[in-house]
Parts: structure tokens; sequence; C-alpha cells
């Protein structure tokens, strides 16, 4: 099965802490890409990050980072002193390069509330 | 600016009342899908296209109709909607196949069937 799990359906943190969002995905392919999507409020999808499933080197930029582990199929995100604009749902999703229909598999998301 | 443009962004319509909800995208991408986004369901792609009149179902086609005659225009088109297509639909494209490029996806249409 292919299959992406992001079992944290809402998190609320109060502004500076930090939060991690998880993502567990499932898949056959041995080369496959990882997404982390935001979606503010407004509705918008914006693109965060792309890992394809060779490169098990964490990053960093900025305030946000991700962590690759193939050993428990996870790509975990963690943003560092949260800030209310933060606030939004994150969606990761899944390529898997074998896959013919050009589809990304997508969780179903975490709402993130960064409260002041 | 790279762009994909999906019109209209909001739409309230009436059961069977066929409409289209446009996509164009300004890259000269090649492959182009849409989605719907569902509560505690994530995005679903409902159909894909890798070219000009190539055309193909993603995973909950029904109710829904594409055409792809030019590379930057991908309408999806809902012949007779009812009211479990109200939903946020997204448009996306990207430059080749594989996951090793961006996809790029448009500000979506919130569609609501009564």
């Amino acid at each position: 099965a292919q299959k992406v799990t992001q079992a944290q359906t809402e998190i609320s943190v109060v502004e500076k802490e930090d939060v991690t969002l998880d993502c567990v995905y499932e898949t056959r392919d041995t080369t496959y890409y990882l997404f982390w999507y935001k979606q503010p409020p407004s509705g918008e999808l914006v693109f965060l990050i792309r890992r394809n499933s060779f490169d098990e080197q964490n990053e960093i930029s900025g305030r946000y980072s991700w962590n690759f582990q193939k050993s428990t199929s996870s790509f975990n995100f963690t943003i560092t002193a949260s800030q209310v604009v933060d606030s939004a749902v994150y969606f990761c999703a899944l390529y898997p390069y074998g896959g013919a229909t050009n589809k990304l598999i997508f969780g179903t998301g975490t709402l993130l509330a960064v409260q002041p | 600016e790279a762009q994909v443009t999906q019109n209209p962004r909001y739409l309230i319509t009436v059961t069977g009342k066929k409409l289209t909800v446009t996509c164009s995208q300004n890259m000269n991408h090649e492959y182009m899908s849409w989605y719907r986004q569902d509560p505690g369901l994530g995005l679903r792609q409902i159909y894909y296209s890798m070219n000009v009149e190539v055309t193909d179902k993603g995973d909950v086609p029904e109710g829904y109709k594409v055409s792809r005659k030019e590379k930057r225009n991908f309408p999806l088109i809902l012949e007779s909607p009812s009211p479990n297509q109200t939903s946020l639909y997204f448009c996306a494209s990207s430059l080749s196949r594989g996951g090793n490029t961006e996809a790029f996806f448009g500000q979506g249409t919130r569609l609501t069937v009564v």
C-alpha cells in the first residue's frame, strides 16, 4: 500500500514553543519523494520542502527543520520558537517514483494553532 | 511570475447544473492534475494529464471530466454536480513526472453544491 499517515489531527501550542509534526509513510518503491506543504487560513498550498529517498540528511531552513528516517519510514517536521503566523494546516505527501499517475499521496493534515 | 491560475475561487451552484472550473499555467509544464480536498481525507487526485490530449483517471474520477486541448489549460468539468462534490479543488502542474520537480498548485476553488 502507498500511504501517508499524519496521526496528529490538531496541535495547539503557545508562541515560542517548539512543535514537531509527525509523518509516517508506506511505499513499496525504493525511489520516492517526500514533501511538506503548508495551507494557511487563506487556503492556498505553500510548498515547504522536497526530499528524495536517497538523501537522508536532515535539513534546516530558518526555524524549520526536517528529520528523515528511512528506518522508521518517517519524515517529521519541527518548527522552533513557533509564531502565530505558523498557524495553518500542514500536509505531508509522498510521490512514489514507480507510479504512473504523477500523483502526490497526501496525508490527512495536521492543524497547528499557535496561541499568542 | 510563474503561476497556476484557477477560476472561479468560490462557486455556489445547484444540483445538476453543469459547471466548469478553469485552470491555466504559464510555465509550459507538461504534467497537470486536479485534486479535491475534504476534511479528514487530505487531498485526492481526480484526474491527471501528461500532455496535450493525454488524460487519465486518478483516485476519485466519478462525476468529473477533463480535457487538455492546449498545454496551458486543464479545465475540470462537472456535468451534473451533486452535493457530495462540495469540496475544495486544486489544480497542479509540474515540469516533469517523477516528483523531482516541484508541483505548483493553484489558489483553490471552493465549490458548494446545494
